[in-house]
Order: C-alpha cells, then structure tokens, then sequence
C-alpha cells in the first residue's frame, strides 16, 4: 500500500523566514513524487515533480530515499506563498497511475 | 496549458435525488480521468479511475452501484451521485492526465438536504 504523510497541518512563517514543508512516504516500488498547491479559490495545480529536479517559484524538494522523505524548502518565504500544499506519490492501481495524497499543509506567510 | 473544466460548480440536491457532474478537458484528449473527493479540511481521496470506452475501477469501499462513473469519450467523464444522502455532501474534483501529468478541474461542492 502507498502512503503519503504531511504531518504539519499548518505551517506559519514571516516573510522572509526559510520555509520547509515536511512529507514522508511509504511504496513498496520506486516512487514518483509530487508537490502540488492549491491557493485561495483556485484549482489545485502541481508545482513540482522530484524527476524533474527543477526550482519551482523558489521552492525546491529532494527526494531521500533512505529517509523516504520529500521535503519542500524554499530559503525565503513570500507572502503569495500562503497557499495549501499537497505532497503526492504516483503509484499504479488496477487501472494505471494513480495519485495518493497527503492530508495537505496550510502555509500561511505573514507579513 | 490543458484545461479541465466541471460543471456544475457548485449545486444542492434533496435527500433522494440524483446529481449528475461533468467532467472535461478542454483542449486535449484525456484516455484517463480521475474523481476525487474532499471533505473539509481533509485531504483529497481518490474514488474511481476513470477509463475511456472501459468501466471504472472503483477504490475500496467507494458504492460503485452509488457513484456512477462513465466515461463516454476521450474529453468527458461524468459522476453520477444517486440517491444522494446529507453524508454525500461533498466536493468533488475530477482530474485529467496529460503527457504524464494530471490536470485538475476546479471542483463541485455537492450539498444534499
């Protein structure tokens, strides 16, 4: 079974604080990772994806394998930053891919 | 960017009814679609996948009899929520998989009364 787990439900920094959501996971395979952000009234959207190893809006995610862990940081947080974050693990169910998130995290930015 | 719109965005059903949502994406074909489902201040859980011109492959413990899943073509998949109960009252997100990557629509808040 595929687990994804966010343990912070809310996160909250002043501007210009370093920021790390924490998510950990669990797959028997080798997993395919995902950050994705969902901000006020919007759709969610990905914002990142560990194969890609890009930067993202400053923000970056490693994935460690050994800790099973794909933190996101970004070095200085942004107002516009205040959003819900969801990491997600790419898995295959019966049908194909599928996407298992975790519970989500809630950065709130203050000025 | 691919687009996936559902609609209705947001309705309120009685207790008994049933409730159809839309599921599209707007310029790209989509073999695979995804219904999700969010309780608030939760997490969302997938439901079904979604399989163009194939049943749904339900998750466990999702009433595939309950939430009805058809995915006629390669840019719609609709959920039919049936004899919808208050406990049904949700929002619903549907998502659609494009080079790789899945699109998400922007949801449907489902209030049963």
């Amino acid at each position: 079974a595929q687990r994804v787990t966010q343990p912070e439900k809310l996160l909250s920094v002043f501007k210009g604080a370093p920021v790390e959501l924490k998510c950990n996971y669990s797959y028997s395979g080798s997993p395919e990772l995902f950050w994705y952000v969902q901000y006020s009234r919007q759709r969610l959207q990905l914002l990142l994806r560990h194969i890609s190893r890009e930067s993202i809006k400053g923000f970056t995610a490693d994935l460690n394998k050994g800790e099973t862990s794909f933190h996101l940081k970004k070095p200085f947080a942004q107002e516009e930053d205040s959003a819900m974050y969801y990491c997600a693990l790419s898995g295959l169910n019966n049908a194909g891919n599928m996407l298992t998130f975790g519970g989500g995290t809630r950065l709130m930015v203050k000025p | 960017g691919a687009v996936v719109s559902q609609h209705p965005s947001w309705v309120i059903c009685k207790s008994g009814t049933s409730v159809k949502i839309e599921c599209r994406s707007l310029d790209f074909q989509a073999t695979t679609m995804f219904w999700y489902r969010q309780f608030p201040k939760q997490s969302l859980m997938l439901m079904a996948t979604s399989n163009e011109g194939s049943k749904a492959t339900y998750e466990q413990g999702v009433e595939k009899d309950k939430f009805l899943i058809n995915h006629a073509s390669l840019t719609l998949s609709t959920l039919t929520v049936t004899s919808a109960h208050p406990e049904d009252s949700s929002f619903y997100i549907c998502s659609a998989t494009s080079q790789f990557e899945q699109y998400f629509g922007p949801g449907t808040r489902l209030t049963v009364t």
